[in-house]
């Protein structure tokens, strides 16, 4: 059962652009939803992280919406740049049971264009 | 320079064989975790640890053994019992403090023919 779904699979978005990845989940129980970057042949790094008594975070040109009604949540990137294209995952964490395990969404693969 | 490192970053072994991935924190961190990566399906936990000698399975420990002798090491071993060993496995580590930010080494990707 996937807990958190995301989409899309992939997206390309020109130069100065906006790019929006969406994420779902079921599991009332999540308490922190970070979102993480991930460069070919490199390990994912914590991008930017929310959550659920917060409806919006901003660093720099990254945002992250949170509906926790809808239970979902999206990143928005401002200006996009060439720099950006990377695959993005979205996470949850469930803070019950013996650890908080972090349960993530399959990845969008972003390409910036020229 | 804090970090994790995963060794090798490539490795190939022929199927029927047991391989050990290494992984190494010398951020002082409590917990420890192996994922593994495949195309379209985003990070599985394979193991996590807590704290030294204790370990728990995660959502695909089938095929799969780790140790966590040493607080900085938690070496997974892929045991000829996994099906489809072949992935991109990646280890992370966090500290004990709750909200703590999870931290990945660079992967090791595994070839098994």
């Amino acid at each position: 059962q996937q807990q958190v779904k995301q989409s899309p699979q992939s997206l390309i978005v020109q130069k100065g652009g906006i790019s929006i990845i969406n994420c779902a989940y079921e599991n009332t129980a999540f308490d922190y939803f970070p979102w993480y970057q991930q460069f070919p042949g490199k390990g994912p790094a914590l991008l930017i992280a929310i959550r659920p008594d917060v409806s919006e975070k901003k660093e720099g040109r990254f945002t992250i919406s949170f509906n926790k009604s809808a239970k979902q949540f999206s990143l928005h990137i401002m200006d996009s740049q060439p720099g950006d294209s990377a695959t993005y995952f979205c996470a949850a964490r469930d803070p019950t049971g013996t650890a908080s395990k972090l349960t993530f969404g399959t990845g969008t693969r972003l390409q910036v264009t020229l | 320079d804090g970090g994790i490192t995963q060794s090798p970053k490539y490795l190939f072994r022929k199927e029927g064989q047991n391989v050990t991935l290494s992984c190494e924190q010398n951020l002082n961190h409590d917990a420890m975790y192996w994922y593994r990566q495949d195309p379209g399906q985003g990070l599985r936990l394979i193991y996590y640890s807590q704290i030294v000698n204790d370990f728990q399975k995660g959502d695909i420990a089938e095929g799969y053994s780790v140790s966590r002798e040493k607080k900085e090491s938690f070496p997974l071993t892929v045991t000829s019992a996994q099906k489809n060993p072949t992935a991109f496995y990646l280890c992370a580590s966090r500290d004990g403090q709750g909200g703590s930010p999870l931290h990945f080494g660079n992967g090791t990707r595994l070839t098994v023919t």
